[in-house]
């Protein structure tokens, strides 16, 4: 599986958008990008994952660039409750494999 | 509530015991995990079950017995432990569909203590 770079820490103000950036430059055509958090004292919670195409859902959206080698999770609107460990991972959803990096902590800040 | 339930939440033990984590998943999924978090580590994947077959196991000493009774249970038996085996313990599950795996869904851990 293709491994992932990814600040170790972020901060953003409370209502305003936070853009996480990763960076998997050694990415496969066949795997997906993954986003997973986890808030403190708590098991990682799934987000959102894509392959080409940019994706959104009721938490957050996936933006890939068309090269594939990076992409950038946004949280539209972050809230204090938004703080947490994220987590991007790249795999090919075979066996569900997913290795997990050290993450980038977000701290929403009001 | 995420539709994975662990138990204990906290656990004290002593190297001689013997004791086993609970995990149970109420989403229908057919794929269960073990994962560990130690302090200041990345999450390391322990154990696979794809309807209730280990399919995986990387490389857990033998002190960690996994065992997989149905789709819907995953136990740990732990026996002799040592200190630095304390950690946040994972359970996981997802939806096997012919090897591809929907995403994972977490419960929130028990946490470990060897004494």
């Amino acid at each position: 599986d293709a491994k992932t770079t990814q600040p170790p820490s972020m901060d953003c103000a409370e209502g305003r958008a936070a853009n996480l950036p990763c960076n998997h430059s050694t990415i496969s055509g066949n795997e997906y990008v993954y986003w997973y958090r986890q808030i403190h004292s708590q098991g990682p919670q799934y987000i959102i994952h894509g392959l080409k195409n940019n994706e959104t859902n009721e938490m957050a959206s996936l933006i890939i660039t068309e090269d594939r080698k990076s992409s950038t999770l946004i949280l539209p609107h972050a809230t204090l409750r938004d703080t947490a460990v994220y987590y991007c991972i790249v795999s090919l959803g075979y066996g569900n494999k997913l290795v997990f990096g050290a993450g980038t902590i977000l701290r929403v800040k009001s | 509530e995420t539709g994975v339930t662990q138990t204990p939440r906290h656990l004290v033990m002593g190297m001689t015991n013997k004791k086993s984590l609970k995990c149970e998943q109420h989403l229908g999924h057919n794929a269960m995990y073990w994962y560990k978090q130690s302090a200041k580590k990345p999450l390391e994947l322990m154990f696979v079950y794809n309807f209730k077959e280990q399919t995986e196991n990387n490389s857990v000493p033998s002190r960690f017995s996994p065992e997989c009774p149905n789709s819907s249970h995953l136990f740990l038996h732990l026996h002799t432990l040592q200190p630095e085996d304390s950690a946040l313990y994972l359970c996981a599950s997802s939806t096997n569909m012919g090897g591809i795996h929907s995403p994972l869904h977490f419960g929130n851990g028990t946490r470990l203590t060897v004494t």
